[in-house]
């Protein structure tokens, strides 16, 4: 199975911090990757597919990149509703995989 | 409106079964393959099992295989999850979701989520 590492697991900003997250897969994975936003009792939400194509309706600060086995997610100005947590997912190959989340909080 | 509504989830025994259901609208749920997710509480996410459009072809993850079984009626525009054999470690809120058309794997889609704890 492919395993996602995403670091750091807990990060602590303020509204207008730029933000970034690092997921990095245990092998290459092309960009087969996605990241998804989940508040508290709430189902995910998917923000950014292929890597760095933004899904229809989410905001333009956050963005996507990377390829093989390192990607990384930006917020480029946190904003309050941003205050969440962050889970990369790769779609390369079965079983679909998760990273362990990274909770943003406000500092 | 795209929709996903799960139900069936509470509490059941050690050794016990249950059966989740994920209802669609808002959308050709036939032309969509589907997948259950779930997430233990305070845990993170954790992919379960996928389906394709007609029911034909599924995949789990190795902690459930053999356990649950995912299977559709798209008459009824419904997903479903049977579980059995559960275990204290099944607890855990259970999402369906919607496979994106851009690319295979992507959860474009999310139910709200059904509960099942699994306790004596």
């Amino acid at each position: 199975d492919i395993q996602l590492t995403q670091s750091p697991s807990f990060l602590s900003a303020s509204v207008g911090d730029r933000v970034t997250i690092t997921c990095r897969a245990s092998q290459g994975i092309s960009n087969y990757l996605a990241w998804y936003q989940q508040k508290p009792g709430k189902a995910p939400k998917l923000l950014i597919y292929a890597a760095s194509t933004l899904q229809s309706g989410v905001p333009s600060r956050f963005s996507g990149s990377g390829s093989g086995t390192e990607f990384t997610l930006t917020i480029s100005s946190l904003q309050p509703e941003d205050f969440a947590t962050y889970y990369c997912q790769q779609l390369d190959s079965f079983p679909l995989t998760f990273g362990g989340g990274t909770k943003v909080e406000i500092k | 409106e795209v929709q996903l509504v799960e139900s069936g989830g509470g509490l059941v025994q050690p050794g016990g079964s249950l059966r989740l259901s994920c209802a669609a609208s808002g959308f050709t749920f036939s032309s969509y393959w589907m997948h259950w997710a779930r997430q233990a509480p305070g845990k993170g996410l954790v992919w379960l099992s996928r389906i394709n459009s007609d029911g034909s072809s599924s995949t789990y993850a190795d902690s459930v295989k053999g356990r649950f079984t995912i299977s559709r009626d798209n008459a009824k525009n419904t997903l479903y999850l049977q579980m059995s054999s559960l275990r204290a470690e099944d607890t855990a809120v259970y999402y369906c979701g919607r496979d994106s058309e851009v690319r295979g794997g992507v959860i474009d889609c999310w139910g709200q989520g059904t509960l099942v704890t699994v306790s004596s």
